[in-house]
C-alpha cells in the first residue's frame, strides 16, 4: 500500500537558518503530493502541493519539488522564522481514489528559536 | 476561506461511556467528510469516509459498531465513540472539501482521554 516517510523531529533551528524536512513516499499509482502544517492549537492547513513530476509547490517561502526518480518531496525554506514553529506533515493522494483520501507521514515538529 | 469547526477540542470521559464529536463545515456544503485518528508520534490514519445521506465507509480494521458516524446534513458529520476504553484515547480530526478535487479543510481536532 501507499506510505509516506518523513524525518523524525523535533527539528530545532535558529531564526534565519535554512530548513529541510525530508519526505519520501511509496505509491502504487501516480500520486499528488502535499505538505500540511499544523500550528499549535490549530487544525491542519494545506501549505503547498504538487501534482506531477518536477512540479514545484511553493507558499510562504516554503518550497518542495516532486521528484519521481527519487520518490521524494522534501520541504525547504531559506530562512525560517519563529512563527514557522509547527508540525509539518507530508502526504500523498492517489489519482485512483479521486484524490479523496490522504496518506500522511508521522509529522515533523519544527522549533525555531529567536 | 472554507472553515471546518470541530467540537469539542478536548474531552475526558470514563471508561464505558460514549462520546460524540461534531464536525461542521461553516461556510460550504460538504457531501463528503473524513475522520482521522492520530496516535502519539504516529501518522494520521484515515478511519472512515462519511457521505451525506448514506452509510459511512470504514477503513480496514476500524470497528464500525464502535465508531459510529452519522452525516445527516451537508454541513454536519458526527463521530460517536461508543463504550470508550482507555485504548481509544487519541487525537481525532475531521476534514471536508466543498467541491471535487478542491483542497481538504481540516478541523482543529479533538483530544479524547478515556480514564
Amino acid at each position: 500500500g501507499d506510505s509516506v516517510t518523513q524525518m523524525e523531529g523535533p527539528v530545532t533551528l535558529s531564526e534565519e537558518a535554512f530548513l529541510t524536512i525530508n519526505c519520501t513516499y511509496t505509491a502504487t499509482g501516480y500520486p499528488s503530493l502535499f505538505w500540511y502544517v499544523q500550528y499549535p492549537g490549530e487544525g491542519l492547513q494545506l501549505l503547498l502541493k504538487a501534482t506531477k513530476a518536477d512540479d514545484k509547490g511553493s507558499n510562504k517561502g516554503f518550497e518542495a519539488t516532486y521528484r519521481k526518480e527519487t520518490t521524494s518531496f522534501h520541504l525547504e525554506k531559506g530562512s525560517v522564522q519563529v512563527s514557522d514553529s509547527a508540525v509539518y506533515f507530508c502526504a500523498l493522494s492517489e489519482r485512483d481514489s479521486g484524490y479523496s483520501t490522504l496518506t500522511f507521514g508521522k509529522g515533523t515538529m519544527l522549533l525555531v528559536s529567536p | 476561506g472554507a472553515v471546518v469547526s470541530q467540537h469539542p477540542s478536548r474531552v475526558i470521559c470514563k471508561s464505558g461511556t460514549s462520546v460524540k464529536i461534531e464536525c461542521r463545515s461553516l461556510d460550504f456544503q460538504a457531501t463528503t467528510m473524513f475522520w482521522y485518528r492520530q496516535f502519539p508520534k504516529q501518522s494520521l490514519m484515515l478511519m472512515a469516509t462519511s457521505n451525506e445521506g448514506s452509510k459511512a465507509t470504514y477503513e480496514q480494521g476500524v470497528e464500525k459498531d464502535k465508531f459510529l458516524i452519522n452525516h445527516a446534513s451537508l454541513t454536519l458529520s458526527t463521530l460517536t465513540v461508543t463504550s470508550a476504553h482507555p485504548e481509544d484515547s487519541s487525537f481525532y480530526i475531521c476534514s471536508a472539501r466543498d467541491v471535487s478535487n478542491s483542497p481538504l479543510h481540516f478541523g482543529n481536532g479533538t483530544r479524547l482521554t478515556v480514564t
